[in-house]
């Protein structure tokens, strides 16, 4: 059983809907994170916050925008996405940025036609 | 920036041992961690090598060396629920000056009766 969830697990829109995902994690950490997967392609990392600050970006897009409101929840703002965004966007949580072991959410299925 | 290779695909049937292999290219290495993910599901921590040698977690073993930029995972004893795919992930200096995770592509892991 898993301390981070996500809704929603899926989603389909189009390429101007805006849309949010939304993390929470049950743990007690400090750090957040949303990661990437797509078919075929290794998780790749989007963004990290640390007691709330964003402190990585890893290029991402600008139709992603991601919100951190405090340490348990977190956000990512969809709007006017590309059919190459489809992909299953995982958030995982860990005690801080600089632990190792993270836990992962079940993660949110998400189709742009 | 950081690259890691591992198999794409390995089947063995019930009750054999398989090993994962994992190299890695990167700069700033803190560990190497692995993480199980089951179809449809989040991927879960296993283990994690921050120094040389042999971990061993019941069932499942991690092995790392730095000097050769290389590691891997040993399961025993393989049981079908072991079926899934294994990814490495590397521990490295991120831009923020804390240590952020990049995973290699998945290695699908095909136990048969």
């Amino acid at each position: 059983e898993t301390g981070v969830t996500q809704t929603p697990r899926h989603l389909v829109m189009g390429m101007t809907n805006k849309k949010s995902l939304k993390c929470e994690q049950h743990l007690g950490h400090n750090a957040m994170y949303w990661y990437k997967q797509s078919a075929k392609k290794p998780l790749e990392l989007m963004f990290v916050y640390n007691f709330k600050e964003q402190t990585e970006n890893n290029s991402v897009p600008s139709r992603f925008s991601p919100e951190c409101p405090n340490s348990s929840h977190l956000f990512l703002h969809l709007h006017t996405l590309q059919p190459e965004d489809s992909a299953l966007y995982l958030c995982a949580s860990s005690q801080e940025p600089s632990t190792d072991t993270q836990y992962f959410g079940p993660g949110t299925r998400l189709t742009v036609l | 920036g950081q690259s890691l290779e591992q198999p794409s695909e390995v089947t063995a049937v019930e009750g054999a041992i398989v090993q994962i292999n994992c190299t890695y290219q990167t700069s700033g290495f803190y560990g190497l961690s692995w993480y199980q993910q089951h179809d449809g599901g989040a991927p879960t921590f296993l283990s994690y090598n921050a120094l040389d040698g042999l971990e061993e977690t019941g069932r499942f073993s991690s092995f790392l060396s730095r000097s050769d930029s290389y590691g891997y995972l040993l399961l025993q004893e393989l049981q079908m629920k072991d079926s899934a795919s294994y990814f490495c992930a590397v521990s490295s200096r991120g831009n923020s000056g804390y240590s952020t995770l990049t995973f290699g592509k998945g290695t699908m892991l095909l136990v048969s009766p």
